[in-house]
């Protein structure tokens, strides 16, 4: 079963809409964090935000702000005024609080932001 | 820039070809992770090192992948009697501790294309 789900393969919005990229994430542990990375076409995953379970309060930094509700399992992340640098592809993970050392990531969700 | 770096950035192989991928990672981390991304796909886990020790290869998905860590600073990753189905980027993620709360920093990957 697929532990962090990206639903949206694809989005295109033009420069200056408001975005939201939607992660659903399913797990028992009651400590676990989840993450947001963005693949520019470079290719190097670059780091986001962190959160851990216990944090549900909302964060906003800058243009970017991040939605954790557990009653829903699901840790949104909202671009504000979108811009064309913002076009990448944009993961989701979850790292469980378990000895094990993985991230599950999700499928990624592709922004195009058009000017 | 201090970043986590790998070599080489691309690498073709013919079909049974041995490769051998290199990470370096930030200086100083103990953590030490290999992931494999398919195209259109989120990262997946292959391995993790921590120092010189690797402590969990589940995700490696056969006896051809090898990966070693001998001086708990540069990884390589082997592939063995490469396979069309090995063609992806492998990425490499440095963290600081072995907290896995700890934040994951990613290299630019190297895309392995086996012919």
């Amino acid at each position: 079963a697929q532990k962090v789900t990206q639903a949206q393969t694809e989005i295109s919005v033009v420069e200056k809409e408001d975005v939201t990229l939607d992660c659903v994430y399913e797990t028992r542990d009651t400590t676990y964090y989840l993450f947001w990375y963005k693949q520019p076409p470079s290719g190097e995953l670059v780091f986001l935000i962190r959160r851990n379970s216990f944090d549900e309060q909302n964060e906003i930094s800058g243009r970017y702000s991040w939605n954790f509700q557990k009653s829903t399992s699901s840790f949104n992340f909202t671009i504000t005024a979108s811009q064309v640098v913002d076009s990448a592809v944009y993961f989701c993970a979850l790292r469980e609080g378990l000895p094990g050392n993985q991230f599950y990531f999700g499928t990624g969700t592709s922004l195009t932001v058009i000017p | 820039g201090a970043g986590v770096s790998q070599s080489p950035r691309y690498k073709v192989a013919k079909r049974g070809q041995d490769v051998a991928l290199r990470c370096d990672p930030i200086s100083g981390h103990v953590s030490l992770f290999w992931y494999q991304q398919a195209l259109g796909q989120g990262p997946e886990f292959l391995t993790y090192f921590q120092n010189e020790a690797q402590l969990d290869k589940s995700g490696l998905p056969s006896d051809r992948f090898f990966a070693e860590r001998p001086e708990g600073s540069v990884s390589t990753l082997k592939i063995q009697r490469t396979q069309q189905e090995d063609s992806a980027v492998y990425l490499c993620a440095s963290s600081r501790t072995q907290d896995s709360t700890d934040t994951q920093y990613f290299g630019p990957g190297t895309r392995l294309t086996v012919l």
